[in-house]
C-alpha cells in the first residue's frame, strides 16, 4: 500500500539555526503536500502546504520544497526560536496517511 | 471565528462499554474527518465525511463508526471498548475534502 516515511524522528538544533524535516512517499497520485505542527495538549495545526504544480513555497521563516520526481517534500525552518519546539507531521493527502512525526527541540 | 469544537475533552470508560464523541466544525466547513492518535501508532485516519456522506474510511474494525448531520456536525461511536482504544481522538474540518484541515483539540479517551 501507499506509504510515507518521515525523517528524522527527533531533531535538536541550536536556537537561531535551521531545521529541515523530510518526507518521502510512494503514491504518485498525491498533488497536495501539507505540514502540520502539534504542540503539547493541542491538535495539529496546518503551518504550510504546497500543491504539485509548485516546487517551493515560503512563508516568513517557514518553507516547503517539493521534488515530485524523487517523491519527497521537505519542511525548512530558518532562524529557529523556542516556540518552534513541537512535533511536526507531514500528510500524504491523497491517502490521508501521516508521517510518523518529528520532535523538534530548540536548544537555548 | 470559532474553531473546531470537540466534546468531551476527557473521557474514562470501562472495557465493553460504548462511547460517542462529538465534533462541531468551523462554520461553512462541510468536510469532517476523524483520527486516532497514540504514542505507538501515531496519527491514523478513521473516516471522512462530506455533506453527510462517508467518503473514505481507514483500516479500523467495524466497532468504529461515524456519521455527519445536515449541519455538518459529526459524531463518532466506538462500541465494545477495548483497552487498546485508549487514545486521543482528533476531529478536523475543511471546506473541501483533503485540503487545509483545521483540527480540534481532541478528546482523550481512557479505557480501563
Amino acid at each position: 500500500g501507499e506509504n510515507v516515511e518521515q525523517h528524522p524522528s527527533t531533531l535538536s538544533v541550536q536556537e537561531g539555526d535551521s531545521a529541515v524535516i523530510k518526507c518521502t512517499y510512494s503514491d504518485s497520485a498525491s498533488n497536495y503536500f501539507p505540514w502540520y505542527k502539534q504542540e503539547l495538549g493541542k491538535g495539529p495545526q496546518l503551518i504550510i502546504d504546497i500543491r504539485s504544480n509548485v516546487g517551493e513555497k515560503k512563508d516568513q521563516r517557514i518553507a516547503v520544497t517539493l521534488n515530485k520526481t524523487a517523491k519527497h517534500f521537505s519542511l525548512h525552518i530558518t532562524e529557529t526560536q523556542p516556540e518552534d519546539s513541537a512535533v511536526y507531521f507531514c500528510l500524504l493527502s491523497g491517502q490521508l496517511i501521516w508521517g510518523a512525526g518529528t520532535k523538534l527541540i530548540i536548544k537555548p | 471565528k470559532a474553531g473546531v469544537t470537540q466534546t468531551p475533552r476527557y473521557l474514562i470508560k470501562t472495557r465493553g462499554q460504548q462511547v460517542t464523541l462529538s465534533c462541531s466544525p468551523i462554520s461553512g466547513h462541510r468536510s469532517v474527518s476523524w483520527y486516532q492518535q497514540t504514542p505507538g501508532q501515531g496519527l491514523q485516519f478513521l473516516f471522512e465525511y462530506f455533506s453527510e456522506t462517508q467518503r473514505n474510511k481507514g483500516n479500523f474494525p467495524g466497532r468504529f463508526s461515524g456519521r455527519q448531520f445536515s449541519n455538518s456536525r459529526s459524531e463518532m461511536n466506538v462500541s465494545t471498548l477495548e483497552l487498546g482504544d485508549s487514545a486521543l481522538y482528533l476531529c478536523a474540518s475543511s471546506l473541501e475534502p483533503n485540503y487545509g484541515y483545521t483540527f480540534g483539540s481532541g478528546t482523550r479517551l481512557t479505557v480501563v
